[in-house]
């Protein structure tokens, strides 16, 4: 079993579309969970954090389920600008600092 | 807002060169990555550093491979003999005082083996 897993997409939405995005882990021991973007050629960047009871950060909602080991992501209102690949990354233990990357989900907003 | 930067952007050498890849990390920060991402594939962790020393390492990681931090600012890769395998970018990342939140990435450099 892949330790980050992720579909691949791509997802092709309409402008103001909901789309959501599932991940799930391997590891059930792992502590920090984020979603990372990256866009075409150019490096991860920090979308949210994921914590336990959930959280918000405007149109951007994570879920964390650790019984099931899965995280998601819910973006609202979709724009163009949400296109790109959303990473789902896990740090697998709490003795390491490195991070595990899922293969990424490709999101194209279309107008 | 505070960036990790990184030169070059694009080094293009011949197989068997040895290549050195340079980071500034985000002055503040303890705690130093190396990634790469082969064309198409996932981010993978190649070494951390912490302290001026190795705190992990993955088995991409070999002896071809050595990090260093030669004064207060840079941080460096280098792959001592290069294959065709090693084209890749490469991400340096930089964290703050605990290493566990958010990593700052780099814009990397991406490396091509001829």
């Amino acid at each position: 079993r892949k330790e980050v897993e992720q579909d691949p997409g791509p997802f092709n939405v309409p402008e103001g579309a909901t789309v959501a995005f599932n991940c799930t882990y391997s590891n059930s021991a792992s502590q920090s969970f984020f979603w990372y973007r990256q866009d075409c050629r150019k490096e991860p960047k920090l979308l949210m954090s994921v914590y336990s009871s959930g959280n918000e950060d405007g149109r951007f909602t994570a879920q964390l389920n650790r019984a099931s080991q899965y995280i998601s992501l819910l973006i609202r209102d979709s724009k163009l600008s949400d296109s790109a690949t959303y990473l789902c990354v896990v740090n697998p233990d709490t003795g390491r600092r490195a991070l595990t990357f899922g293969s990424g989900t490709r999101l194209q907003v279309q107008p | 807002e505070p960036e990790v930067t990184q030169t070059p952007s694009h080094q293009v050498t011949q197989m068997g060169q040895e290549v050195i890849l340079r980071c500034v990390p985000i002055s503040n920060h303890l705690y130093f990555y190396w990634y790469r991402q082969i064309l198409g594939q996932k981010v993978e962790f190649l070494v951390s550093f912490y302290n001026n020393e190795i705190s992990e390492k993955s088995e991409i990681f070999d002896d071809q491979f050595s990090v260093e931090r030669p004064d207060g600012s840079n941080f460096t890769l280098k792959i001592r003999s290069t294959k065709l395998e090693d084209s890749a970018m490469y991400f340096c990342a930089s964290a703050g005082t605990s290493g566990l939140g958010e990593q700052f990435f780099g814009p990397g450099t991406r490396l091509t083996v001829l």
